[in-house]
């Protein structure tokens, strides 16, 4: 398999503009889960999905940041209107039995 | 307060050392405990995984959990260059459920 792929790698966007990442999760795993990671704060879960239904959200910064998941082979994250604030490092995870796989991430930079 | 907390380092030895790295966390409910390795500009990779209180060794790697302290550790012995990551510990009731360290940088010197 070829793992949980993240698209873009890297991002540079300017305040204001939308950004939407990507994320196709290994295939037969049932949850999926997106994470920021920073320095200061490390590695933090914003919402996870279970056979496409979010059941967490909690972590969700604001209203800014909302995610999908259309179907067992996709997922969006979308931050509208981007700030600063949100550079970071976004990874998507997925998971059948309780082993997290992550993919390698997508570098989002705020300017 | 941080339901996991792990010192950041940077941690830097020598090749052949032993290396431990530490955790502690808050919430005693926490059950499922893990050791996940990344490599620069990589994503985390699952290293060893602990239920409940106990040691669990794997090739050069042990890792322990002390639940009356709250006390997570990861000892690597014989460290290698090969071994110079960032190493995230973890806690939580589940998968689903997990708290990260900020990680702590160790790096091996040849």
């Amino acid at each position: 398999d070829a793992g949980v792929i993240q698209s873009p790698r890297h991002e540079v966007t300017e305040m204001g503009q939308e950004v939407t990442l990507r994320c196709k999760p290994i295939s037969g795993h049932d949850y999926l889960f997106w994470y920021r990671q920073t320095m200061m704060r490390g590695l933090e879960l914003l919402i996870y999905f279970n056979n496409n239904v979010p059941i967490d959200d909690s972590g969700m910064p604001e209203d800014r940041f909302s995610a999908k998941m259309p179907n067992a082979s996709f997922s969006t994250l979308k931050i509208q209107p981007s700030e600063p604030r949100d550079s970071a490092v976004y990874f998507c995870a997925s998971h059948s039995t309780g082993e997290l796989f992550f993919g390698e991430g997508s570098r989002l930079t705020v300017l | 307060q941080k339901e996991v907390e792990q010192d950041p380092g940077p941690l830097s030895v020598p090749e052949g050392a032993i290396v431990s790295l530490n955790c502690t966390y808050s919430n005693s409910a926490f059950q499922y405990f893990m050791w996940y390795r990344q490599y620069s500009r990589k994503g985390p990779e699952l290293l060893m995984y602990t239920y409940s209180s106990g040691n669990k060794e794997d090739g050069r790697f042990t890792a322990q959990v002390d639940k009356s302290s709250k006390y997570i550790s990861l000892f690597i012995r014989d460290s290698q260059p090969s071994d110079s990551a960032t190493y995230l510990c973890a806690g939580g009731t589940g998968a689903n459920n997990l708290f990260f360290g900020t990680g702590t940088r160790l790096t091996v010197i040849p």
